[in-house]
């Protein structure tokens, strides 16, 4: 059974266009978050969620838009993409703050 | 805000030998420090973590310690393998509600 499961794996698009990155976990975590890895792996945090609502917002341009429909979906919209936005999305869940982050597969977002 | 610095950024090792990373953190309101692995396009997974109130934790061949008046935690690989080789991150709960990564340390282990 997946822990944590993001959709899709890979996402090549155009600049300009709107894309979105699904996620789900099925470990009963209440908090969810929005990571991005970059070409040089650095790994931030852009959003966390608990129990559906945001509590984390890393100063992230307000293309970027989550939504938790229920506490175990935290999905990203992305509009009006630019190619500063290619990188790796990376889902993540936990059971309680300070404790251990499981981790989604990963979106590989490339804009062109 | 909490301030991360891990060092190396990489290295390289021969088999057997052991291997050691090194974080620095700012704000001493934190008070977990986990470290993550990352093989080549895989996902980010915890190996071991420590928390402010013990200085040294043990898994078999690697270990953690931590010096809460330096501010500083380091990762120990004993007896390194081949599949060691990997990106490791180190981490730091800032106190309240985010787990701050440090840049990552790439470790290649040569046969």
């Amino acid at each position: 059974d997946t822990a944590v499961s993001q959709t899709p794996k890979y996402l090549v698009t155009q600049m300009g266009n709107d894309k979105s990155i699904k996620c789900e976990q099925n470990l009963g975590h209440d908090t969810m978050y929005w990571y991005k890895q970059d070409s040089k792996k650095f790994l931030k945090i852009m959003f966390s969620y608990n129990n559906k609502e945001l509590i984390i917002n890393e100063t992230v341009p307000n293309r970027f838009s989550p939504k938790s429909p229920d506490k175990a979906h935290l999905n990203l919209h992305i509009n009006s993409l630019e190619l500063g936005d290619s990188a790796v999305y990376f889902c993540a869940s936990s059971q309680r703050s300070a404790g251990e982050l499981f981790f989604g597969e990963g979106s590989r977002l490339t804009v062109l | 805000g909490e301030n991360v610095e891990q060092h190396p950024s990489t290295l390289s090792v021969q088999e057997g030998d052991s291997a050691v990373i090194k974080c620095t953190y700012s704000d001493s309101a934190s008070n977990y420090f986990p470290w993550y692995k990352q093989e080549l396009g895989k996902r980010p997974q915890l190996i071991i973590d420590i928390r402010s109130n013990v200085g040294e934790k043990k898994d078999q061949r690697i270990a953690v310690t931590l010096n809460k008046t330096a501010k500083h935690f380091s990762l120990h690989i004993t007896e390194t393998q081949p599949e060691d080789s990997a990106v490791y991150f180190c981490a730091v709960w800032d106190g309240y509600n985010k787990l701050i990564f440090g840049a990552g340390t790439r470790l290649a282990v040569h046969p």
